[in-house]
């Protein structure tokens, strides 16, 4: 089955910090790669879309000048978190899918635990 | 109004029984539909896809009704693995996806 790659698993930075995380599709080209926030006990908020080669469509709320996305090739999306906060720490989650058939799903990422103290 | 309404539950069963999800879309337009389970703590996961004529994966069945707008999920013989949270999700058209809030299901020895 389709493979997404997230890493690192897990960030602890001091606050200030800028955070890069790396999102990975192994075995299909993700035209669209998709950014998630969860917070302990609440449901996934989607941050932003990005389509690669396009700027990426915040949702409302989300700055985009704090979380700086890149969507470069068809297999790989960052997303970086700059001068990160205590209020940052989250679990960020990635997922990707072609639109190869409209019946394809979004695969996600095993996602990304950042800590900020 | 909500693109996708899920109950958000719980739901509390004792292992062996029988559970049922139901879920509402609102946009006509929608095109595909899935369900996903998320484990605590952990990145939600592909449970199945949901096609008009209804499918079956061993002991999950997920239904769609694309008349009156929703999709279910029936689990048969809950075991305790399969105690997480249930995402009901909707495509549309240019890769458009809309997530419910989950159903919690906790299955009780």
């Amino acid at each position: 089955g389709a493979v997404v790659s997230q890493h690192p698993s897990w960030v602890i930075c001091k606050s200030g910090t800028s955070v890069k995380i790396e999102c990975r599709s192994l075995d299909f080209q993700a035209t669209t790669m998709f950014w998630y926030r969860q917070f302990p006990k609440q449901s996934l908020m989607l941050m932003a879309t990005s389509n690669e080669g396009s700027k990426a469509t915040y949702e409302q709320g989300v700055e985009k000048d704090k979380f700086l996305i890149n969507h470069a090739s068809l297999t790989l999306s960052t997303l970086t978190v700059t001068s990160a906060h205590p209020e940052d720490s989250s679990f960020y989650i990635c997922s990707a899918s072609s639109v190869m058939g409209s019946n394809q799903p979004q695969h996600f990422g095993d996602g990304t635990r950042l800590s900020i103290l | 109004r909500k693109e996708v309404e899920q109950d958000p539950g719980p739901f509390n069963v004792p292992e062996g029984a029988t559970v049922a999800f139901n879920c509402t879309y609102s946009n006509s337009a929608s095109q595909s539909f899935f369900w996903y389970r998320q484990d605590c703590r952990k990145e939600p996961k592909l449970l199945m896809s949901v096609y008009s004529s209804g499918n079956e994966d061993g002991r999950f069945t997920a239904q769609l009704n694309r008349a009156s707008q929703y999709i279910s999920l029936l689990i048969r013989d809950s075991k305790l693995s399969d105690s997480a949270t249930y995402l009901c999700v909707v495509k549309r058209a240019g890769n458009q996806f809309y997530f419910g809030t989950g159903t919690s299901l906790t299955v009780i020895p």
